[in-house]
């Protein structure tokens, strides 16, 4: 098993431009999550969905869009890239929600200029 | 809603010697409890998790340790070795399958010295 995939691993955007980080799990896991890392602080959830079809905000969702047509993939696209936005960022699942652990991807670390 | 500290946020250690990071959290609903590990450049690992029926866990030598009724939990690393230096963070959820929130601490920049 692959566990769970992002690409790209590293992207520098420029301001307004737009892109999608990739995120894929072979583990047939119910629960994906987008979160970012920034320097000396924790992970900070952006979007989460519990299915396919099912997509649902998290703590900091503001500039960012995802869907989730099959239970393997889980994009998140930013539509007009902003400096605040650079950071690292994580794609993760688990079988189920809370009650289980999380298995994280190796991040896409992302620089807007 | 949930709120997770983490201390200290930097720890040198002499290789062999322990490790202990800590962690409050604020819920007392809070009922799962897990402790990554993420090394330069990668993911965070799942390396331990507690949940709140028992009150210490332990593998290897790694070992956490949970308070409820303070609300705090510990990861102990005995006879440290330089493959121990990472970032490790802690989480703490309700535990439950239908709540998906994890919330993480801010992380503890753990060095090995040999």
């Amino acid at each position: 098993n692959a566990g769970v995939t992002q690409t790209p691993k590293f992207r520098i955007l420029k301001i307004g431009q737009s892109m999608t980080l990739q995120c894929t799990q072979d583990m047939n896991h119910n629960y994906m999550y987008w979160y970012r890392q920034d320097p000396g602080m924790g992970l900070k959830l952006i979007y989460y969905s519990v299915g396919a079809g099912i997509t649902d905000k998290g703590e900091v969702p503001n500039g960012y869009n995802v869907s989730r047509s099959t239970t393997e993939d889980f994009p998140l696209r930013l539509e007009l890239a902003a400096p605040s936005q650079t950071s690292v960022y994580f794609c993760a699942s688990s079988y189920s929600g809370g009650d289980q652990p999380q298995h994280f991807g190796d991040g896409t670390r992302l620089s807007i200029l | 809603g949930e709120n997770v500290e983490q201390h200290p946020s930097t720890l040198s250690v002499q290789e062999g010697d322990s490790a202990v990071i800590k962690c409050t959290y604020s819920d007392s609903a809070s009922n799962y409890f897990p402790w990554y590990k993420q090394e330069l450049g990668k993911g965070p690992q799942l390396i331990i998790d507690i949940r709140s029926n028992v009150g210490e866990k332990k593998d290897q030598r790694i070992a956490v340790t949970l308070n409820k009724t303070a609300k705090h939990f510990s990861l102990h690393i005995t006879e440290t070795q330089p493959e121990d230096s990472a970032v490790y963070f802690c989480a703490a959820s309700m535990g439950r399958p239908n709540d998906y929130k994890l919330s993480f601490g801010a992380g503890t920049t753990v060095t090995v010295r040999a």
